[in-house]
């Protein structure tokens, strides 16, 4: 079955710089992706979702790429803020069209 | 987008309780769901409960267990039956809107269960 995989050791980065997250996917090419940021306690926050035939996608300080090729998202911040310390889902639709959702890396900015 | 509230935002129950969560939609939609997420988990998706129909389980999830109702398009329950300390988690309530892709979540209910 299809599987996300998000690396599970926390990204440790100083303020200012890019933080740069992975999603990789095992099979098939979903339809489309979504990332989400969840804070401790609280549900999860839609970002962006990116679609199969979407090389790149942007909003704000934010980007994502989808390499089908690689099976393969990443997802930039740039410019980091020590606000932008949370966990980072990245999910995709299966067969039945439902969201299925990696573990989530978990992001430090530090000033 | 999609503004979701749910209540209780948390609760403490006892071993053997029942508890019923709600979830509120600020516009009419489809497609609602509800997850689960287990401490230092990712979420896990319980049951689609989509208006006019039957709520749809995933694998290891069971109607007697967690009960769901859909009255309407802006609203839904979810309960958690005879609760155990494996019960404790965040529920979830999270909606599509019709003929978009992009699911919203709502803030979560926090259980713990004694």
């Amino acid at each position: 079955s299809q599987k996300i995989e998000q690396n599970s050791e926390a990204l440790n980065i100083q303020e200012g710089k890019t933080a740069t997250l992975t999603c990789n996917y095992t099979n098939y090419s979903p339809a489309y992706l979504q990332w989400y940021r969840q804070d401790p306690g609280r549900g999860p926050v839609f970002l962006l979702l990116i679609r199969e035939n979407e090389k790149e996608k942007r909003k704000e300080r934010l980007k994502v790429t989808f390499d089908t090729t690689l099976k393969q998202s990443l997802f930039h911040i740039t410019a980091s803020q020590p606000a932008d310390s949370a966990t980072y889902l990245c999910a995709h639709n299966n067969a039945g069209n439902m969201l299925t959702f990696g573990g989530g890396t978990r992001l430090m900015v530090k000033p | 987008s999609a503004v979701i509230s749910q209540k209780p935002s948390r609760d403490i129950c006892q071993r053997g309780t029942s508890l019923t969560i709600q979830c509120q939609v600020d516009s009419q939609v489809t497609m609602m769901f509800w997850y689960r997420q287990q401490p230092g988990q990712s979420l896990t998706l319980i049951a689609t409960a989509n208006q006019g129909s039957e709520a749809t389980y995933e694998s290891g999830f069971v109607i007697d267990k967690f009960p769901i109702s859909r009255p309407n398009l802006t609203f839904s329950t979810l309960t958690v039956s005879n609760m155990s300390p494996e019960d404790s988690s965040i529920y979830l309530c999270s909606v599509r809107r019709d003929s978009y892709n992009e699911q919203f979540f709502g803030p979560g209910t926090r259980l713990t269960v004694l």
